[in-house]
This record gives C-alpha cells, structure tokens and sequence, in this order.
C-alpha cells in the first residue's frame, strides 16, 4: 500500500545551524506534498508545501525540494531558532474519497540556544 | 485565514457514554473534511473522510458504528465517539479542505479525550 518514509526520527541542532529531514514516498501518483509542524498538545500546523510540477519552493528560512523519479522530498530549515523546536510531519496526497494525505512518522527536531 | 477549531479541547468521560467532537471551519467553506486520531509519539492516522451532504468514507480498522461522523454543513463536521472504552482514549484531530487548492488540509487543535 502507501507508505511514506521519513528521516531522521530525531533531529538535534545548535541554534543558527541548518536542519534538514527527508522523505520518500511510494505511490507515483502522489502530486502534492505539504510539511506540517505540531507542538505539543496541539493540531499540525501547515508550514509549506510543494506541488508535483515544481521542483523547490522557498518561504524566508523554510524551503522544500522534491525529486519526482527518485520519490524524495525533503524539508530545509536554515537559521534555526529556539523555537522552530517541534515535531515536524512530511505527507503525500492519495487518491481516497476526496485527496487524502498519508503522513510519515514525524521528526523531533530540538534547536538548543 | 484558513482556521479550524475544534470543541471541546479536552474531555474526560464514563465509560460507557458517548462523546460529540465539533469541527468548524471559521473562514472558509470546507468541501471535504478528515478525523485523523493519533497516538502519544505517533503520526497522525486517518480515521474517516467526509464530504458535506455525503455518508464519510472510513478507512480499514475503524468502526462506523463506533465512531459516527456527520458533516451537515460546509463549515462544521461532528464526530461522535458511542459507548466509550478506556482504550478509546487518545488525541483526535480533524482537518478541512476547501481553500488554497483541494488537496491542502487545515487541521484543529485538536481533541484529548480520556475514557475512565
């Protein structure tokens, strides 16, 4: 079935450090692939997102890649802060009833000061 | 733009009695919206699809008995959780689509619900 991989599970940086987390996903008809950022006890929060016709898209120190035939995208924060310290999600759209999105397992990222 | 709330934020209930989650979409019209339901240190796991006006689509595993989901109105959906069990306990989450492309989902803050 769909499945979407994401790396590392654990993520720890120093402040002002870049971070970077990966994701690859299985079904080739996946076209829209968002990042989302969950603190705790609270709903994800949409941070960008890239559709299949692009390749890189870029939003002050948040940016995204994606490589459609290797099945890989990847999350870039650069400048990190204290705060960007959360779990962040990568996902993939499927085809179900209306375009859902399938989630990888998420990445803790820590960003010490 | 683009908010989804959720009520209540936090509930604690018998065993046994049922629990109504709400879901509104605040700003924008909402064509499809998901309940997702995720575990502590977990990813988010999709429970149920709903289009307004349509019977929700529910995903391998989940109970619809169990879990009843409406979706009356482009701006609010409820999913009611019936004859609550301790394992029933978990975070619930839902998200709407509708605005920035329909792919693009919205998420609440979510629903912690604890089944004594």
């Amino acid at each position: 079935g769909e499945n979407v991989e994401q790396h590392p599970s654990t993520l720890s940086v120093q402040e002002g450090d870049s971070a970077v987390i990966k994701c690859t996903y299985s079904d080739s008809a996946s076209n829209y692939f968002p990042w989302y950022k969950q603190e705790l006890g609270k709903g994800p929060q949409l941070i960008i997102d890239i559709r299949s016709n692009v390749g890189e898209k870029k939003d002050q120190r948040i940016a995204v890649t994606l490589n459609k035939t290797a099945k890989h995208f990847s999350l870039h924060i650069t400048e990190t802060q204290p705060e960007d310290s959360a779990v962040y999600f990568c996902a993939a759209s499927i085809m179900k009833a209306g375009t859902a999105l399938i989630f990888g397992k998420g990445t803790t990222l820590s960003v010490s000061s | 733009g683009a908010v989804v709330s959720q009520h209540p934020s936090r509930v604690i209930c018998k065993s046994g009695t049922s629990v109504k989650i709400e879901c509104r979409s605040l700003d924008f019209q909402a064509t499809t919206m998901f309940w997702y339901r995720q575990f502590p240190k977990k990813s988010l796991m999709l429970m149920a699809t709903s289009n307004e006006g349509s019977k929700a689509t529910y995903e391998q595993g989940v109970e619809k008995d169990k879990f009843l989901i409406n979706h009356a109105s482009l701006t609010l959906s409820t999913l009611t959780v019936t004859s609550a069990h301790p394992e029933d306990s978990s975070f619930y989450i839902c998200s709407a689509s509708g605005l920035g492309g329909r792919e693009t989902q919205y998420f609440g803050p979510g629903t912690r619900l604890l089944v004594l």
